[in-house]
C-alpha cells in the first residue's frame, strides 16, 4: 500500500538557517504530494502541493519538488524564522479515493 | 473568507457519555472527512462523505458514527467515549473529482478530553 516516510526529528535550527526536511514515498500510479503545517493546538494548513513529476510547489518561502525518479518530495526553505516553528507533515494522495497518507511528522523548532 | 469551521474547539465529556462534534464549510465542497489525531501522531482517517455517500474506513470502531444532513454540515458522534478516544478531531473538505489531484482543506480541530 501507499506509505510516506519523513526524516526523523525533531529539528532544531537557529533563525536564518537553511531548512531541509526529507520525505520519500511509496505508491502505485501517480500520486499527488503535499506538505501540511500544524501550529501548536491548531489544525493542518496546506503549505504547498505538487500533482505531477518535476512540479515544484512553493509558498511562504518554502519549496518542494516532486521527484519521481527518487520518489521524494523534500521540503526546503532558505532562511527560517522563529514563526516557522511547527510540525510539518508530508502526505500523498493516491488513486484510491478518500485517504491522505501522512508521514509521521517532523517537529521544527527555530531559536532566535 | 471561505473556510472550514469546527465547533467547539475544546470539548470535555465523561467516560461513556455520548458527544457530538460539529463541522461546517463555506467552500461548497462535495467531500467531507473526519480524522482522529492522537498526541504526537499523524492524522488517521475515520470516514468520509462524498455528497451523501458514506465511506467508512475498515478499522474505524463502531463507536464512531457520522451524519451529513446537508452539503454544509457534517457531525461526528461518539456513542460511548472511552479514555482512548481523547484526541484532536479534524474535519477536512475537498472539491471531489479526480482523486489524484483533489486537495483537502482542514478545519482548526476540536480537542476532546474524556474524564
Amino acid at each position: 500500500g501507499d506509505s510516506v516516510t519523513q526524516m526523523e526529528g525533531p529539528v532544531t535550527l537557529s533563525e536564518e538557517a537553511f531548512l531541509t526536511i526529507n520525505c520519500t514515498y511509496t505508491a502505485t500510479g501517480y500520486p499527488s504530494l503535499f506538505w501540511y503545517v500544524q501550529y501548536p493546538g491548531e489544525g493542518l494548513q496546506l503549505l504547498l502541493k505538487a500533482t505531477k513529476a518535476d512540479d515544484k510547489g512553493s509558498n511562504k518561502g518554502f519549496e518542494a519538488t516532486y521527484r519521481k525518479e527518487t520518489t521524494s518530495f523534500h521540503l526546503e526553505k532558505g532562511s527560517v524564522q522563529v514563526s516557522d516553528s511547527a510540525v510539518y507533515f508530508c502526505a500523498l494522495r493516491g488513486t484510491s479515493y478518500g485517504k491522505l497518507t501522512f508521514g509521521q511528522g517532523t517537529i521544527l523548532t527555530v531559536h532566535p | 473568507d471561505a473556510m472550514v469551521i469546527q465547533n467547539p474547539r475544546y470539548q470535555v465529556t465523561q467516560f461513556g457519555k455520548p458527544v457530538t462534534l460539529s463541522c461546517s464549510q463555506t467552500l461548497n465542497h462535495n467531500v467531507m472527512y473526519w480524522y482522529q489525531q492522537k498526541s504526537s501522531q499523524a492524522p488517521k482517517l475515520l470516514f468520509h462523505y462524498y455528497d451523501k455517500d458514506f465511506n467508512n474506513e475498515a478499522d474505524t470502531p463502531d463507536n464512531f458514527q457520522s451524519r451529513r444532513p446537508n452539503t454544509s454540515f457534517c457531525f461526528l458522534d461518539i456513542r460511548s467515549p472511552g479514555l482512548g478516544d481523547a484526541a484532536m478531531y479534524l474535519c477536512a473538505t475537498s472539491r471531489g473529482g479526480t482523486p489524484s489531484t483533489d486537495t483537502q482543506y482542514f478545519g482548526p480541530g476540536t480537542r476532546l478530553t474524556v474524564l
